[in-house]
């Protein structure tokens, strides 16, 4: 599976939009962008996914590059609970194995 | 909303004695995942079953670790003898078999073991 980079930590203002890019430059055409979320003392959460085209659904958009290096993942109006680690994964078409990064903390400013 | 179930959510335990955790997937989830995560990183995948059968262990410590999921249903990770490097939350996660490319995965609260 291809390897993502994303940023160790970033800030965003209560009731901003929350904007989180990864990197996975060498993605291949059978492969998917999914993102995760884990916030404190709990286990991983799914939040999005998809493949090439921009997905939305109602804890988040995603938006992928048409060249499909990178993504972005908007939290449109970030509240307190959404502070969390988030992880950007790349997963082969019909494979389940998910292989966690370091992800980027997102904290979110009162 | 159905959940995944763990226990116990804390243990404590000395350096070479036996630990074990439990884990009640989603009712009706044919594959469950258990994973290991040391503070400040990424779960890191431990076993994967599909129903009562093992289809990744690769990275499963066999010496010490071992796990099982005899009905297919629950399941058990055990540790034995645990170490000092094995203080970590042990999270345990499920997925619905259905005809998708990829199932969402369903995590528990996890485990949080401290060796002594």
């Amino acid at each position: 599976d291809a390897k993502t980079t994303q940023p160790t930590s970033m800030d965003c203002a209560e009731g901003r939009a929350a904007n989180l890019p990864c990197n996975h430059s060498t993605i291949s055409g059978n492969e998917y962008v999914y993102w995760y979320r884990q916030i404190h003392s709990q286990g991983p959460q799914y939040i999005i996914h998809g493949l090439k085209n921009n997905e939305t659904n109602e804890m988040a958009s995603l938006i992928i590059t048409e060249d499909r290096k990178s993504s972005t993942l908007i939290l449109p109006h970030a509240t307190l609970r959404d502070t969390a680690v988030y992880y950007c994964i790349v997963i082969t078409y019909g494979r389940d194995k998910i292989i966690f990064g370091k992800g980027t903390r997102l904290h979110i400013l009162p | 909303e159905a959940e995944v179930a763990q226990s116990p959510r804390y243990k404590i335990t000395e350096k070479s004695q036996a630990v074990a955790f439990w884990c009640d997937p989603i009712s009706g989830h044919a594959t469950l995942y258990w994973y290991r995560q040391i503070l400040g990183q990424g779960p890191e995948l431990l076993v994967q079953f599909q129903d009562e059968s093992v289809v990744d262990d690769s990275q499963l410590p066999k010496d010490r670790f071992s796990a099982e999921r005899l009905k297919g249903v629950d399941s058990t990770l055990k540790i034995q003898p645990a170490e000092l490097g094995d203080s970590a939350m042990y999270l345990c996660a499920s997925s619905p078999r259905t005809s998708e490319s990829y199932n969402e995965q369903f995590f528990g609260p996890g485990t949080r073991l401290t060796v002594l």
